[in-house]
């Protein structure tokens, strides 16, 4: 297993385009959590998935943020209607509940532009 | 409410120099993990400890080791030798157990230069 991928990792959209990111876990993790880190800050969490369930939403997910885990595999993250305070790093993480809890391991990341 | 504060915000030091990161948080739980990341230049979160609050044994991993203690709420991390390649952003972060998520908040970062 090569770890948590993401795509694309690097997108740049004007403002008002909808853009959606995809995640892939690590196989056999059954959490999954999005974050979004802007430049020197520290990642914030978004929200998380236990299998394909969505368990929590921050309160930084406005409506304009969807998340979806059909097959409670990979994870998409879909922003409508862009703005440019939306441009950041957006990483997505995974881990296994069951042996070491809340041991996440994180993607690349998916760095967007809104111009 | 949780918080974790890393305040130092950059740290330059030299080849060969100990150096060490501080990590101060706060919770209102009394159970709760603790982490370490590495945030090298190409971008990826690398994992590097996790503790539990009921652990304050110090730890050693090679030429890192960590002291947590919980009388202050600190979380400090210890560089010994450091590299060239020891250059990176490295947060300290915080997952509370009654937070079955186990979502972490993550302090704001401290880049850590080695000059060689």
């Amino acid at each position: 297993d090569t770890g948590v991928s993401q795509d694309p990792r690097h997108k740049i959209t004007k403002r008002g385009q909808n853009v959606t990111f995809r995640c892939d876990p690590i196989s056999e993790h059954n959490r999954l959590y999005w974050y979004r880190q802007t430049l020197g800050q520290g990642p914030e969490f978004l929200t998380y998935f236990q299998n394909e369930a969505q368990l929590e939403k921050s309160r930084l997910l406005s409506d304009r943020f969807s998340a979806e885990r059909p097959k409670g595999s990979f994870s998409t993250l879909e922003i409508q209607r862009t703005e440019q305070g939306d441009s950041a790093m957006y990483l997505c993480a995974s881990s296994l509940d069951r042996d070491r809890p809340y041991e996440q391991y994180f993607g690349p990341g998916t760095r967007l532009t809104v111009t | 409410a949780q918080k974790v504060t890393q305040a130092q915000t950059e740290i330059s030091v030299v080849e060969k120099e100990d150096v060490t990161l501080d990590c101060v948080y706060e919770t209102r739980d009394t159970t709760y993990y603790l982490f370490w990341y590495k945030q090298p230049p190409s971008g990826e979160l690398v994992f590097l400890i996790r503790r539990n609050s009921f652990d304050e044994q110090n730890e050693i991993s090679g030429r890192y080791s960590w002291n947590f203690q919980k009388s202050t709420s600190s979380f400090n991390f210890t560089i010994t030798a450091s590299q060239v390649v020891d250059s990176a952003v490295y947060f300290c972060a915080l997952s509370e157990i009654y937070n079955q998520g186990g979502k972490l908040i993550f302090g704001q970062g401290t880049e850590l230069s080695v000059k060689p």
